[in-house]
Parts: C-alpha cells; sequence; structure tokens
C-alpha cells in the first residue's frame, strides 16, 4: 500500500516565478492536508481539501496561494510570483475519517514533503 | 484543542525505554491525545492517540493518568532510528462544522538515542 507521494522533492525557483507541488494521498482516502514547515519551526496548517471541495484554507496567505483536489490526479498546491519568504518545507499528508463511537477520529498520514528554495 | 507541554529534549540509551511525558492539564473530555514524529527532514509520522484508556500499538505504548491531564509515549526498546522530534497534539474529535482536523504542533521533545 503505497504512501502519500509529493512531487518534486526539491523545487528551486527564482523570485517571481510559480511553484506548483502535487500531492497523491494514500489509496482510498479522500481528504487531504497541506501543511508549511518554516526552517526551524513547526508544521502550520494551510488547507484542508476533499474532493473537488476546499473545506478550510484558513491557513493559506491570501494572495499568491491556491489549492485544489480535483476529481481526477493528485491534489495541487500553487505558489504564484513566489518570494524569499515562501523558502519551506510543504507537506502533505491524507486521511480516512472513521467514527469510533465517541465521535470521527482520523489518523492522517503525511508525504515526505517537498522542499522549496526561491533564490 | 487544548494546548500540551513537552521538555524541548531527551536523551536515552540505545535498548532502553524511552519514556516522553506530555503536560495537557486544560483537556476536555471528549479530547483525543495524540502522537506524532518527525525524523529529520522527514514528513510526520502517526505513532499513536488514545482517549483515556492505555494504548499499545506495534510502535509505542500511550499512557493516560486517570485525571487526563497527563500522559506518557513510551518506546519501549529505543533504537538509533527513533531519534527523533516528538509531538504530542490533543484534539477534539471530528464534528460537521468544526475545524479539529487540524493538527496544532508544538515545538515537541527532540529524542536523541545514543548508542
Amino acid at each position: 500500500n503505497a504512501g502519500v507521494m509529493q512531487n518534486p522533492r526539491h523545487l528551486v525557483r527564482r523570485r517571481g516565478q510559480e511553484a506548483r507541488l502535487r500531492c497523491s494521498p494514500m489509496k482510498g482516502h479522500s481528504h487531504v492536508y497541506w501543511y508549511r514547515q518554516l526552517p526551524e519551526e513547526g508544521l502550520k496548517f494551510m488547507v484542508y481539501l476533499q474532493k473537488e471541495n476546499i473545506i478550510d484554507e484558513s491557513g493559506m496567505p491570501k494572495e499568491r496561494f491556491s489549492a485544489e483536489f480535483p476529481k481526477e490526479g493528485p491534489s495541487i498546491l500553487r505558489i504564484q510570483q513566489v518570494v524569499r519568504g515562501d523558502s519551506a518545507a510543504y507537506f502533505c499528508a491524507s486521511s480516512l475519517i472513521r467514527d469510533r463511537g465517541f465521535g470521527q477520529v482520523d489518523e492522517q498520514f503525511f508525504g515526505p514533503g517537498t522542499r522549496l528554495t526561491v533564490l | 484543542d487544548a494546548k500540551t507541554t513537552q521538555p524541548p529534549s531527551m536523551d536515552c540509551a540505545e535498548g532502553r525505554a524511552a519514556n516522553l511525558p506530555c503536560n495537557h492539564s486544560t483537556i476536555s473530555g471528549n479530547e483525543y491525545v495524540y502522537w506524532y514524529r518527525q525524523i529529520h527532514s522527514q514528513g510526520p509520522q502517526y505513532i499513536i492517540h488514545g482517549l483515556k484508556n492505555n494504548e499499545t500499538n506495534e510502535m509505542a505504548s500511550l499512557i493516560i493518568t486517570e485525571d487526563r491531564k497527563s500522559s506518557t509515549l513510551i518506546l519501549p526498546h529505543a533504537t538509533l532510528r527513533d531519534t527523533a522530534v516528538y509531538y504530542c497534539i490533543v484534539r477534539s474529535p471530528l464534528r460537521g462544522g468544526g475545524s479539529n482536523y487540524k493538527l496544532t504542533f508544538g515545538k515537541g521533545t527532540l529524542l536523541t538515542v545514543n548508542p
């Protein structure tokens, strides 16, 4: 059972270019999350998507960042006109949601991340 | 979600048990305790979670105190590959319209397993 896949693993962009990060969830998972980890910091939630729907994008910067999870294909995190401050590791996670009787719980499984460097 | 407090770092000898503490004194009755770890430069890895009973899986054991204000993650026989940052996270169960699916990562505990 393949895990969460992310590509590319490393991405170098110059200021002003676009970055497109891809995430393929685990087989059978329909929930995708994106997190960002700046150097020497913990992961911060960015966006939560289900197939064809953005559920919560409260952690996304208001400009230049967008995310999608189409009916077919991987989830895409897109950063337009990148700046040096966008340099970070971007992690995708996927999950199933299961009812345990006390309420729904989930286990988020993370991909290896994409390390974006903006020159 | 309740805040958690963890020591910034711990050391453990290879082959010995590693006991990682976590305080969550403001935890609510329906909040779960989750543990993840992040090995250097890798994505976080789910370890275990529990509500009020102790839990055990192939990776670790989770001991939650009776008042649920603290918990301990136990790696019974630590290996060098267990060196990582360990995150204790408290979350409410997911409900329609809530935002409890977010994982809120603090600074965690850097566990160093020494040969």
